[in-house]
């Protein structure tokens, strides 16, 4: 079935650096990707969504300065989180369509920001 | 916009025993999926309910969906440790997006 990479899993940086997070699909193409943040014993939000080679569309309240997304291939989209703070750790995971109706998930990122 | 509300919040189970859970959803969704998540640990599908009346089973777990009532249900036949874990239900939008329920705290105890 449909796989996507995600990498890092883990990261910790520093307060005030930038942190980029990859998802790349493997052995097929993803259009479009779809990027969640989880704060601990929450559910899963939306972020945006990036399609490849256009702008992304970023849900109310999500800063498109802060999350730069950048979807310039088929196969990869990143997600960057610009000047980070404490509040913006949290598990971001990027998703997909897969196989019919289904959608296929990264394995997810810790960010942690000290 | 889609909303979906996920019950209960947290489920003490007893091996051996069956138990439900509800997902309710505010607008017409073609699609209700559902998801199991350790922790540390991303999503697992495990099921995707297309149309009124779909029933999917895997092993101990059966989802069921109802159009009519906006309603979809996980039912866990015996509980067993092994399915201790957070469990989502997610609503299918035209423009692709889920819309994600609060998800299901199981814990499953001897």
């Amino acid at each position: 079935g449909a796989v996507v990479s995600q990498h890092p899993s883990r990261v910790i940086c520093k307060s005030g650096t930038s942190v980029k997070i990859e998802c790349r699909s493997l052995d097929f193409q993803a259009t479009t990707m779809f990027w969640y943040r989880q704060f601990p014993k929450q559910s899963l939000m939306l972020m945006a969504t990036s399609n490849e080679g256009s702008k992304a569309t970023y849900e109310q309240g999500v800063e498109k300065d802060k999350f730069l997304i950048n979807h310039a291939s088929l196969t990869l989209s990143t997600l960057t989180v610009t000047s980070a703070h404490p509040e913006d750790s949290s598990f971001y995971i990027c998703s997909t369509q897969g196989d019919g109706y289904g959608y296929t998930f990264g394995s997810g990122t810790r960010l942690t920001v000290v | 916009e889609l909303k979906v509300e996920q019950n209960p919040l947290f489920l003490s189970m007893q091996e051996g025993k069956n138990y439900t859970i509800y997902c309710n959803y505010s607008t017409t969704s073609d699609r209700l999926y559902w998801y199991r998540q350790d922790p540390g640990k991303s999503l697992e599908s495990l099921f995707v309910l297309l149309s009124n009346g779909a029933v999917k089973q895997e092993g101990r777990l059966m989802a069921s969906l109802d159009t009519k009532a906006r309603l979809s249900t996980l039912h866990i036949t015996a509980a067993v440790h092994d399915l201790s874990a957070t469990y989502f239900c997610a609503g299918g939008s035209n423009d692709y997006k889920l819309s994600f329920g609060a998800g299901t705290t199981v814990t499953v105890r001897a």
